[in-house]
């Protein structure tokens, strides 16, 4: 069981570039989100996707885009990268209930 | 709306001193409750949970957390603290009543840094 992956860890980025990140997860479970890691703010969250074929807004939507590609996969693509967004992201899975979320490595970019 | 209070940014404690990293927590429903562990350069790694079951939950590596409704806190806590405990711990709120709905179903405190000196 890997649990959750996510590729890459590291990625440099110049404004405007775009890139996907990639999220697994092997535990069947039905949710998954990305959330954004910045220092003093914790976790927000980006997009959500409560179910297979599903996905809303969370906090901070804007400049992302996200698929559902199916039950265990769920990508976070970023069309024209801004330094903004120079941040570390997480994807996390969670089963039934709003019980505990799984969370992955992280992928840390940065955007200059 | 739910929100989630972590009430110091930083706390500095010396190995095998207790720990206490306080948690205060607003919600309209029965709240989840969760603390989190993030170690340098990793994910985060779930603690304990508090679900209505008992109020005082026990967790991994000798955390535990009471919850009080009376004063809406959730403070972890460990009796004595090892250098293996320096991280960020992050207090986690989830509002079942809202779970699935416009905002996803965890909110996350700022964070509170665990330095442990020798």
């Amino acid at each position: 069981n890997a649990g959750v992956t996510q590729t890459p860890k590291f990625q440099v980025l110049k404004t405007g570039q775009s890139m996907t990140l990639q999220c697994a997860q092997d535990m069947n479970h039905n949710s998954m989100y990305w959330y954004r890691q910045d220092p003093g703010m914790g976790l927000r969250l980006i997009y959500y996707s409560a179910s297979e074929g599903t996905t809303d807004k969370g906090e901070v939507p804007n400049g992302y885009n996200v698929s559902r590609l199916n039950k265990r996969e769920f990508s976070l693509r970023l069309e024209s990268a801004a330094p903004s967004q120079t941040s570390v992201y997480f994807c996390a899975s969670t089963g039934r209930g709003p019980y505990e979320q799984y969370f992955g490595p992280g992928t840390r970019l940065t955007v200059t | 709306a739910q929100s989630v209070t972590q009430l110091d940014s930083h706390v500095s404690v010396s190995e095998g001193t207790p720990v206490l990293l306080r948690c205060n927590y607003s919600s309209s429903y029965s709240p989840s409750l969760f603390w989190y562990v993030q170690h340098p350069n990793k994910g985060l790694q779930l603690l304990l949970k508090y679900t209505s079951a008992a109020t005082l939950v026990k967790g991994i590596n000798g955390f535990e957390a009471e919850f009080k409704k009376s004063e809406t806190s959730f403070h972890l806590t460990k009796p004595s603290a090892h250098m293996s405990d320096a991280a960020e711990y992050f207090c986690v709120v989830s509002d079942l009543a809202n779970y699935g709905g416009s905002q996803g179903n965890l909110i996350f405190g700022k964070g509170t840094k665990l330095s442990v000196k020798p």
